[in-house]
């Protein structure tokens, strides 16, 4: 099982400039997240998934879109990128643990994409 | 303003003393849970805790849950140079929240 993985590893970008970054998972998991890392900010999520053909917004979903492509797939997509999103993007993915009503999620994440936009 | 506020922000010790941190809301989680992270990498969950006054203990860890399901802690003791990393508490069920997170240092 590789887990969470995360493509590119690295990317600089210039301003206007649009990517995608992709993300996949292993473990059937119905859940997937993106995150950006900023210091002294933790994780903040930008989109998330809970199932397969539905995606919701986040805590800072501007500027960027979204794609589950299946159930192993969702990838993030800048339109243009501008400075502020210079950042380091993880994606996640979880399973809930256990079937009782307080069973919770375990979200696994990926080694993360580390973006600077110029 | 984060909705988990985490502290200290930075925790610099000697291997072998104990230490808390704190992570604390003014909003009620039905859950809330700890990560540890380490350089170039994602956040590895350590704990999740769910009923309020709840005590989780993993090796020389200790995670505790409020009675009022707002704020929880994290007592090492004993603290070890592989302990070093960022500590991270996280709430909430899809649209989960994190805080900014504790760095901690422990020196040979």
């Amino acid at each position: 099982n590789a887990g969470v993985t995360q493509t590119p590893k690295f990317q600089v970008l210039k301003t206007g400039q649009s990517m995608t970054l992709q993300c996949a998972q292993d473990m059937n998991h119905n859940s997937m997240y993106w995150y950006r890392q900023d210091p002294g900010m933790g994780l903040r999520l930008i989109y998330y998934s809970a199932s397969e053909g539905t995606t919701d917004k986040g805590e800072v979903p501007n500027g960027y879109n979204v794609s589950r492509l299946n159930k192993r797939e969702f990838s993030l997509r800048l339109e243009s990128a501008a400075p502020s999103q210079t950042s380091v993007y993880f994606c996640a993915s979880s399973g809930r643990q256990g079937l009782s009503p307080a069973s919770t999620d375990t979200q696994y994440f990926g080694p993360g994409t580390r973006l600077t936009v110029l | 303003t984060q909705l988990l506020e985490q502290s200290p922000q930075f925790l610099s010790i000697q291997e072998g003393e104990n230490l808390t941190v704190y992570c604390n809301s003014s909003s009620v989680f039905s859950s809330l849970q700890w990560y540890r992270q380490e350089p170039g990498e994602g956040p590895v969950l350590l704990v999740t805790v769910v009923t309020g006054g709840e005590v989780k203990k993993l090796k020389r860890l200790t995670f505790q849950f409020g009675d009022a399901r707002k704020d929880s802690s994290l007592h090492i003791t004993a603290a070890q140079p592989g302990d070093t990393g960022l500590y991270l508490c996280a709430g909430g069920l899809n649209d989960m929240r994190f805080g900014a997170g504790t760095r901690l240092t422990v020196k040979p």
